[in-house]
């Protein structure tokens, strides 16, 4: 079946401007995950859904970020007044639920702010 | 605060040699722990965990509480193996985002 899906693929804005990110999840996954990958970094955590609420937002860097997710399915990630180290590429993931279900990747969205 | 570490940024075998990824973690508690591969121009996706105790692709993982470590071996590389592997660890017990490292990218040569 279909795998996570994330648009756009690539997005390229100006320093201060507003950006949303959207993730597909898998069909029927009830947790939903956003990570943000820097060059020659592995993944970092950024907040995790269970359903349409937000069970851990700890690794939200501050608060230009926010993440919804209004009918369990659909997420959107929002960065306001975006700065040049928000660049980065935006991993989503979903799994089937909590409790280290295996998490399966979207292919990300490649975020350049000049 | 949980972390892990992989030293190597870079590593290069024959096909045919055995390979080792390095993978040490951080944390007082039971973590999970996970390996997960992107080959060229594809998604990030699981090899193996640790509780499942598999062999995937060749590669198996065993999780050492008392050195803290998680490393990652085959013991014959093939070309296709080539890729970046990230170890990631979990706290589990709720808590389900995943903890990664900086990843060591493998390079078998023919």
């Amino acid at each position: 079946g279909a795998g996570v899906s994330q648009t756009p693929s690539n997005k390229v804005t100006e320093k201060g401007k507003y950006v949303e990110l959207r993730c597909d999840p898998i069909s029927g996954h009830t947790a939903l995950y956003w990570y943000r990958q820097s060059l020659g970094q592995g993944p970092e955590f950024l907040i995790y859904f269970q359903g349409t609420g937000a069970a851990d937002d700890s690794g939200l860097p501050n608060d230009r970020f926010f993440a919804v997710r209004p009918e369990g399915s659909v997420s959107t990630l929002k960065i306001q007044r975006t700065e040049r180290g928000d660049s980065a590429v935006y991993l989503c993931a979903s799994s089937r639920g909590p409790f280290m279900e295996t998490q399966y990747f979207g292919p990300g969205t490649r975020l350049l702010v000049l | 605060a949980q972390r892990v570490t992989q030293p190597e940024k870079l590593l290069s075998v024959f096909k045919g040699a055995p390979v080792e990824l390095k993978c040490n973690y951080s944390y007082s508690g039971s973590p999970e722990l996970f390996w997960y591969v992107q080959y060229s121009r594809q998604r990030l996706q699981l090899l193996l965990r640790h509780i499942s105790r598999e062999s995937i692709k060749g590669f198996t993982a065993d999780l050492n509480k008392g050195e803290t470590s998680f490393h990652l071996k085959k013991p014959f590389a093939q070309e296709e193996d080539s890729a970046m592997y990230y170890c990631a660890l979990s706290r589990g017990g709720g808590s389900e985002k995943l903890v990664f490292g900086k990843g060591t990218k493998l390079t078998v040569n023919p």
